[in-house]
């Protein structure tokens, strides 16, 4: 079954160090890879995606991420972070299914910054 | 572009009421669009996928008579929480697709409703 792991649940980094959210991914075609980021209250903003080509894609706000094919994951880096980056942080996974495509999420990152 | 709105953005009702959500898409054509639920701290769920001018498709799960999916346009869904009970207080979030392209792989998710059912 189709299902994505984003084994740490909290993560606490310090402003200005670099942070990593681990994703992983189980889906049997090649897979549509999603980060999203959602403030309290608010909905969820699309950082990158992952379609096909060059495996590091480049996101909005600094980040970026990497595909790895051989370890199905598809971890979120920032080099520098931010206070306003705390939020929580969503990887997804595109699964075709007949007529339409469904998002499938993972459990989210909840990332705090401290000062 | 690609903007998803969501009303209203909170909504309280009492108990055995029926509310009714609006998602629209505000600049693209959304032939696909989807309903998630959201718990404290927890992940999005999928409840239904709704295609315009056809029956919504629901998860396992999900009560279709409880939760009425209506895709009248190429631009507004809109879900119905009936005989709401407290235990359906929830964030609802919407999303849509579009038929080509890029929009055709990719979701763009409205703001989300905050329901409380008193």
């Amino acid at each position: 079954a189709q299902s994505v792991t984003q084994p740490d649940i909290h993560i606490t980094v310090s402003e200005g160090a670099s942070l990593e959210l681990r994703c992983n991914y189980s889906y049997g075609a090649t897979p549509y890879l999603f980060w999203y980021v959602q403030s309290p209250g608010q909905g969820l903003q699309l950082l990158l995606k992952y379609f096909s080509g060059d495996t590091l894609v480049q996101g909005i706000k600094g980040f970026e991420a990497e595909f790895k094919r051989s370890q199905s994951s598809f971890n979120l880096r920032k080099p520098s972070v931010h206070w306003s980056d705390a939020a929580e942080y969503f990887c997804a996974v595109a699964v075709y299914g007949g007529a339409t495509n469904k998002l499938i999420f993972g459990t989210g990152t909840l990332l705090a910054v401290q000062p | 572009g690609a903007v998803v709105s969501q009303h209203p953005s909170w909504v309280i009702c009492k108990s055995g009421t029926s509310v009714k959500i609006e998602c629209r898409s505000l600049d693209f054509q959304a032939t696909t669009m989807f309903w998630y639920r959201q718990f404290p701290k927890q992940s999005l769920m999928l409840m239904a996928t709704s295609n315009e001018g056809s029956k919504a498709t629901y998860e396992q799960g999900v009560e279709k008579d409880k939760f009425l999916i209506n895709h009248a346009s190429l631009t507004l869904s809109t879900l119905t929480v009936t005989s709401a009970h407290p235990e359906d207080s929830s964030f609802y979030i919407c999303s849509a697709r579009g038929d080509s392209g890029a929009l055709l792989y990719e979701q763009y998710f409205g703001p989300g409703t905050r329901l409380t059912v008193t």
